[in-house]
């Protein structure tokens, strides 16, 4: 298994600020993600970081608000940008290996409120 | 599209035997996932089971898979209180990505 540091793992933040977050794995994955799990609800998926190239972002997110970046195979950030009250929620960094079983691992999250 | 079913709630005592269910859509889902979630934590993979298996067991843990009807059950033996936390069942798609259920909450009771 991998094992991931996500950080900061909570912060408070004003609204209209931007916060940075980032995983750090200890070893080169294959695949990384980052979701979003609103209070009380399942894991959404944001986008899929790619190494050296633009993420590659679900439906209903884009660059501006979520830019994303992937600079190596062990290394990703996830910025919230322009925040609102809306965006407070856990935000999860995931790592797999592409091969013969796809297993995900999560990180520990990032707890975000917004005032 | 894809999509994850759960029930929200499971509550079981100390001792007994946990089912938690799920249903899934996407029939070419290579892997299924049962993830765990304790309070202010991340996710813990518990288990997965591939497509091509109907079952698997690991220590407490069995896993049903009926791909016919896309069903899809987490069996936990012998429950502990340990055990509290939100299930999460999710399917595969192309490129790595999981789809997940809405996560069944389970209260174990002493």
């Amino acid at each position: 298994s991998a094992v991931i540091s996500q950080k900061p793992s909570r912060d408070i933040c004003q609204r209209g600020t931007s916060l940075t977050i980032q995983c750090q794995v200890d070893s080169q994955v294959t695949m990384m993600f980052w979701y979003r799990q609103q209070p009380g609800q399942s894991l959404t998926l944001i986008a899929t970081a790619n190494q050296g190239s633009e993420a590659t972002y679900e439906s209903g997110f884009v660059i501006d608000k979520f830019p994303i970046s992937r600079p190596n195979l062990t290394f990703s950030t996830l910025t919230v940008s322009n925040m609102s009250p809306e965006d407070s929620s856990i935000y999860l960094c995931s790592v797999g290996y592409r091969g013969t079983n796809e297993k995900l691992f999560f990180g520990s999250g990032t707890q975000l409120s917004v005032l | 599209g894809e999509d994850v079913e759960q029930s929200l709630f499971l509550s079981v005592r100390e001792g007994d035997s946990s089912v938690i269910n799920c249903t899934y859509t996407d029939s070419s889902s290579t892997y299924l996932y049962w993830y765990k979630q304790e309070p202010g934590a991340g996710l813990q993979l518990l288990t997965y089971i591939f497509s091509n298996m109907d079952m698997k067991q690991d220590q407490r843990l069995t896993v049903l898979l009926n791909k016919k009807d896309k069903h899809l059950s987490l069996r936990i033996a012998d429950t502990q209180t340990g055990d509290s936390a939100i299930y999460f069942c999710a399917e595969s798609t192309s490129g790595g990505k999981l789809i997940f259920g809405q996560g069944t909450e389970l209260s174990v009771k002493p």
